[in-house]
Protein backbone atom coordinates (compact mmCIF):
# COMPACT_ATOMS: atom_id res chain seq x y z
CA UNK A 1 0.00 0.00 0.00
CA UNK A 2 1.14 3.47 -0.46
CA UNK A 3 0.05 6.73 0.93
CA UNK A 4 0.96 10.23 1.04
CA UNK A 5 0.29 13.10 4.58
CA UNK A 6 0.34 16.99 3.78
CA UNK A 7 0.08 17.49 7.19
CA UNK A 8 -0.86 21.37 7.05
CA UNK A 9 -4.02 22.36 5.39
CA UNK A 10 -2.66 26.04 4.94
CA UNK A 11 0.58 27.56 4.57
CA UNK A 12 1.19 31.42 5.30
CA UNK A 13 4.30 33.19 4.38
CA UNK A 14 5.08 36.76 3.80
CA UNK A 15 6.79 37.53 0.40
CA UNK A 16 10.61 37.69 0.16
CA UNK A 17 10.38 34.73 3.22
CA UNK A 18 11.16 31.09 2.19
CA UNK A 19 8.52 29.35 2.19
CA UNK A 20 8.13 24.95 2.81
CA UNK A 21 5.24 22.75 2.29
CA UNK A 22 5.55 19.37 3.98
CA UNK A 23 4.79 16.11 2.47
CA UNK A 24 5.53 12.58 4.16
CA UNK A 25 4.81 9.21 2.29
CA UNK A 26 4.68 5.66 3.10
CA UNK A 27 5.65 2.67 0.33
CA UNK A 28 6.54 -0.75 0.08
CA UNK A 29 9.49 -0.30 -2.23
CA UNK A 30 11.34 3.02 -4.05
CA UNK A 31 8.82 5.92 -4.17
CA UNK A 32 8.42 8.05 -7.23
CA UNK A 33 8.19 11.69 -6.23
CA UNK A 34 5.85 14.49 -7.82
CA UNK A 35 4.59 17.70 -6.33
CA UNK A 36 2.01 19.63 -8.23
CA UNK A 37 0.84 23.16 -7.98
CA UNK A 38 -2.65 23.79 -8.89
CA UNK A 39 -3.60 27.51 -9.67
CA UNK A 40 -7.63 29.32 -9.36
CA UNK A 41 -9.44 27.54 -11.93
CA UNK A 42 -7.20 25.51 -13.55
CA UNK A 43 -6.27 21.94 -13.73
CA UNK A 44 -3.03 20.97 -12.17
CA UNK A 45 0.43 21.95 -13.32
CA UNK A 46 3.65 19.60 -12.56
CA UNK A 47 6.28 21.07 -10.36
CA UNK A 48 9.01 18.45 -10.25
CA UNK A 49 9.76 15.12 -9.37
CA UNK A 50 12.16 12.47 -8.00
CA UNK A 51 12.40 8.87 -9.05
CA UNK A 52 16.29 8.43 -8.46
CA UNK A 53 19.41 10.19 -7.92
CA UNK A 54 20.68 13.41 -5.92
CA UNK A 55 18.25 14.03 -3.16
CA UNK A 56 17.68 17.71 -3.66
CA UNK A 57 15.43 17.95 -6.82
CA UNK A 58 15.09 21.40 -8.55
CA UNK A 59 11.94 22.02 -10.28
CA UNK A 60 9.84 25.06 -12.30
CA UNK A 61 9.43 28.21 -10.98
CA UNK A 62 12.31 28.59 -8.14
CA UNK A 63 11.05 25.46 -6.61
CA UNK A 64 13.23 22.66 -5.28
CA UNK A 65 12.26 19.75 -3.11
CA UNK A 66 14.49 16.94 -0.76
CA UNK A 67 14.05 13.64 -0.87
CA UNK A 68 14.70 12.27 2.92
CA UNK A 69 14.64 8.45 2.83
CA UNK A 70 15.00 8.09 6.10
CA UNK A 71 12.09 10.48 7.60
CA UNK A 72 10.49 9.18 4.70
CA UNK A 73 9.77 13.01 3.29
CA UNK A 74 9.61 15.26 0.40
CA UNK A 75 9.04 18.51 1.85
CA UNK A 76 8.70 21.54 -1.24
CA UNK A 77 10.89 24.76 -0.73
CA UNK A 78 11.80 28.14 -1.95
CA UNK A 79 14.05 30.48 -0.98
CA UNK A 80 11.98 33.54 -1.32
CA UNK A 81 8.51 33.21 -2.00
CA UNK A 82 6.17 35.52 -4.29
CA UNK A 83 2.81 36.49 -3.97
CA UNK A 84 1.97 34.37 -7.34
CA UNK A 85 2.76 31.51 -5.61
CA UNK A 86 0.00 31.72 -3.42
CA UNK A 87 -1.80 28.38 -5.17
CA UNK A 88 -2.86 24.88 -3.86
CA UNK A 89 -0.02 22.42 -3.70
CA UNK A 90 -0.22 18.83 -4.04
CA UNK A 91 2.45 15.76 -3.20
CA UNK A 92 1.77 12.65 -4.76
CA UNK A 93 4.01 9.20 -4.70
CA UNK A 94 3.59 5.91 -6.47
CA UNK A 95 6.35 2.88 -7.05
CA UNK A 96 7.85 1.42 -9.59
CA UNK A 97 5.15 -1.65 -9.29
CA UNK A 98 2.18 0.38 -8.55
CA UNK A 99 0.57 1.98 -11.70
CA UNK A 100 -1.16 4.41 -10.05
CA UNK A 101 -0.09 7.54 -7.56
CA UNK A 102 -1.67 8.27 -4.29
CA UNK A 103 -1.92 12.33 -3.92
CA UNK A 104 -2.56 14.08 -0.76
CA UNK A 105 -5.14 16.50 0.32
CA UNK A 106 -3.25 19.28 -0.87
CA UNK A 107 -1.71 22.31 0.98
CA UNK A 108 -3.20 26.28 0.06
CA UNK A 109 -0.07 28.35 -0.18
CA UNK A 110 -0.49 32.39 1.00
CA UNK A 111 1.61 34.84 0.47
CA UNK A 112 1.14 37.47 1.93
CA UNK A 113 2.66 41.08 0.48
CA UNK B 1 -3.11 24.18 -28.33
CA UNK B 2 -3.35 22.64 -24.95
CA UNK B 3 -1.92 19.32 -24.52
CA UNK B 4 -4.78 18.06 -22.73
CA UNK B 5 -8.47 19.71 -23.40
CA UNK B 6 -11.49 18.59 -21.87
CA UNK B 7 -15.27 19.81 -22.74
CA UNK B 8 -17.31 21.16 -21.60
CA UNK B 9 -15.65 23.36 -18.70
CA UNK B 10 -18.99 24.17 -17.21
CA UNK B 11 -22.42 22.26 -16.64
CA UNK B 12 -25.05 22.69 -14.79
CA UNK B 13 -27.81 19.67 -15.00
CA UNK B 14 -30.42 18.54 -12.96
CA UNK B 15 -31.07 15.05 -10.88
CA UNK B 16 -31.54 11.88 -13.23
CA UNK B 17 -29.86 13.22 -16.43
CA UNK B 18 -27.24 11.16 -18.33
CA UNK B 19 -23.78 13.84 -18.87
CA UNK B 20 -21.03 12.96 -20.90
CA UNK B 21 -17.52 14.43 -20.20
CA UNK B 22 -15.12 14.46 -22.88
CA UNK B 23 -11.34 14.25 -22.75
CA UNK B 24 -8.68 14.67 -25.50
CA UNK B 25 -4.89 14.56 -25.74
CA UNK B 26 -2.10 14.75 -28.01
CA UNK B 27 1.08 14.01 -25.97
CA UNK B 28 0.47 10.31 -27.48
CA UNK B 29 0.91 8.74 -23.75
CA UNK B 30 -1.44 5.39 -23.63
CA UNK B 31 -2.01 6.04 -19.84
CA UNK B 32 -5.28 8.00 -19.33
CA UNK B 33 -6.65 8.64 -15.82
CA UNK B 34 -10.44 10.64 -14.60
CA UNK B 35 -10.07 12.36 -11.41
CA UNK B 36 -12.72 13.99 -8.84
CA UNK B 37 -11.61 17.33 -6.79
CA UNK B 38 -13.65 17.82 -3.71
CA UNK B 39 -12.71 20.99 -1.68
CA UNK B 40 -10.32 19.23 1.41
CA UNK B 41 -10.90 15.98 -0.11
CA UNK B 42 -7.95 16.20 -2.85
CA UNK B 43 -7.77 13.75 -6.11
CA UNK B 44 -9.87 10.98 -5.87
CA UNK B 45 -9.34 8.44 -9.32
CA UNK B 46 -12.98 7.82 -10.57
CA UNK B 47 -11.37 5.30 -13.82
CA UNK B 48 -7.96 4.69 -15.20
CA UNK B 49 -7.25 3.30 -18.82
CA UNK B 50 -3.57 1.84 -19.72
CA UNK B 51 -4.42 1.32 -23.64
CA UNK B 52 -7.62 1.19 -26.04
CA UNK B 53 -8.39 -1.93 -24.31
CA UNK B 54 -7.54 -1.62 -20.58
CA UNK B 55 -10.30 -0.27 -18.69
CA UNK B 56 -9.77 -0.24 -14.67
CA UNK B 57 -12.16 1.37 -11.77
CA UNK B 58 -10.42 3.76 -9.27
CA UNK B 59 -11.32 4.50 -5.93
CA UNK B 60 -15.02 5.60 -6.13
CA UNK B 61 -15.84 4.42 -9.47
CA UNK B 62 -19.59 3.72 -8.47
CA UNK B 63 -21.99 6.02 -10.74
CA UNK B 64 -19.44 6.44 -13.50
CA UNK B 65 -18.81 4.89 -16.58
CA UNK B 66 -16.23 5.48 -19.06
CA UNK B 67 -15.43 4.56 -22.53
CA UNK B 68 -12.19 5.03 -24.57
CA UNK B 69 -12.75 5.29 -27.94
CA UNK B 70 -8.77 6.07 -28.61
CA UNK B 71 -5.42 6.71 -27.30
CA UNK B 72 -6.29 9.98 -28.03
CA UNK B 73 -9.99 10.33 -26.16
CA UNK B 74 -11.82 9.29 -23.10
CA UNK B 75 -14.65 10.23 -21.79
CA UNK B 76 -16.61 9.54 -18.74
CA UNK B 77 -20.53 9.04 -18.40
CA UNK B 78 -23.13 9.71 -15.32
CA UNK B 79 -25.46 7.57 -16.30
CA UNK B 80 -28.09 9.43 -13.79
CA UNK B 81 -26.52 12.32 -12.11
CA UNK B 82 -27.47 13.36 -8.54
CA UNK B 83 -26.45 16.19 -6.20
CA UNK B 84 -23.85 14.21 -4.29
CA UNK B 85 -21.91 14.18 -8.05
CA UNK B 86 -21.13 17.83 -7.93
CA UNK B 87 -17.54 18.32 -7.95
CA UNK B 88 -15.04 19.89 -10.60
CA UNK B 89 -13.48 16.67 -12.56
CA UNK B 90 -10.40 16.45 -14.59
CA UNK B 91 -8.98 13.98 -17.03
CA UNK B 92 -4.84 13.52 -17.54
CA UNK B 93 -2.56 11.14 -19.14
CA UNK B 94 1.04 9.96 -18.21
CA UNK B 95 3.74 7.53 -19.33
CA UNK B 96 4.90 4.85 -17.80
CA UNK B 97 6.42 5.92 -14.64
CA UNK B 98 6.53 10.18 -15.37
CA UNK B 99 4.64 13.12 -14.11
CA UNK B 100 1.18 13.02 -15.20
CA UNK B 101 -0.63 15.88 -17.55
CA UNK B 102 -4.04 17.62 -16.11
CA UNK B 103 -6.72 19.10 -18.56
CA UNK B 104 -8.16 22.72 -17.72
CA UNK B 105 -11.10 20.27 -15.55
CA UNK B 106 -14.93 20.41 -15.83
CA UNK B 107 -16.82 22.05 -13.11
CA UNK B 108 -19.94 19.44 -12.58
CA UNK B 109 -23.37 20.92 -10.63
CA UNK B 110 -26.18 18.46 -10.43
CA UNK B 111 -29.29 20.47 -9.46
Amino acid sequence: AQSVAQPEDQVNVAEGNPLTVKCTYSVSGNPYLFWYVQYPNRGLQFLLKYITGDNLVKGSYGFEAEFNKSQTSFHLKKPSALVSDSALYFCAVKTGGSYIPTFGRGTSLIVHP
Amino acid sequence: DADVTQTPRNRITKTGKRIMLECSQTKGHDRMYWYRQDPGLGLQLIYYSFDVKDINKGEISDGYSVSRQAQAKFSLSLESAIPNQTALYFCATSDLHNEQFFGPGTRLTVL
